[in-house]
């Protein structure tokens, strides 16, 4: 496979607690990704990092927080969540942008209650 | 604001047949357009890219076109199979971020 793991691969939490999911790689790949995704509204962007300690918001960025302190790990974190961040959360992670290819995890099912 | 938006939730073809999704957007001026081929409670798998200056790319039964003008992709499935049945997804970045913003995807049924 790919390399890449997303932790944990199911949690069900309450409103108003802090979630964090973390994403590993083995590659080291410089692009780091985080999607959400909803039915309807396909894969929408969290955020990305395109390095150690630099990151970048996407789409849907407000209600998370990323931190990439060694290149291998991602985190996303949910402060206090809310029922709207119950969701698929991927993560994805590109080498170079000449092939372009983002390889992505398996999927981080996260229900806020 | 920007949009992506791909032609039809979902589509049924027969065994044998061409299936074309269809990619577009506007707003954007993407410099990389990927298409990705998901299936259910699993993560999206690369299939192609294609560049600006590029017009087609071919990979075996797949093809995908860039129309820079028309701000729209094809993208070509031919002698489609039931395996080919899935989820498939368009993504685009611009020059310089490799931020790849994606459609909402077309769910292809290929019929036996």
């Amino acid at each position: 496979d790919a390399g890449i793991t997303q932790s944990p691969r199911h949690k069900v939490t309450e409103t108003g607690t802090p979630v964090t999911l973390r994403c590993h790689q083995t590659e080291n790949h410089r692009y780091m990704y985080w999607y959400r995704q909803d039915p309807g509204h396909g894969l929408r962007l969290i955020h990305y990092s395109y390095g150690v300690k630099d990151t970048d918001k996407g789409e849907v960025s407000d209600g998370y927080s990323v931190s990439r302190s060694k290149t291998e790990d991602f985190l996303l974190t949910l402060e206090s969540a809310t029922s709207s961040q119950t969701s698929v959360y991927f993560c994805a992670m590109m080498d170079s942008p000449n092939t372009g290819e983002l390889f992505f995890g398996e999927g981080s099912r996260l229900t806020v209650l | 604001s920007q949009k992506i938006e791909q032609n039809s939730e979902a589509l049924n073809i027969q065994e044998g047949k061409t299936a074309t999704l269809t990619c577009n957007y506007t707003n954007y001026s993407p410099a990389y357009l990927q298409w990705y081929r998901q299936d259910p409670g699993r993560g999206p798998v690369f299939l192609l890219l294609i560049r600006e200056n590029e017009k087609e790319k071919r990979k075996e039964r797949l093809k995908v076109t860039f129309d820079t003008t028309l701000k729209q992709s094809l993208f070509h499935i031919t002698a489609s199979q039931p395996a080919d049945s899935a989820t498939y997804l368009c993504a685009l970045a611009t020059s310089g971020t490799y931020k790849y913003i994606f459609g909402t995807g077309t769910r292809l049924k290929v019929l036996a």
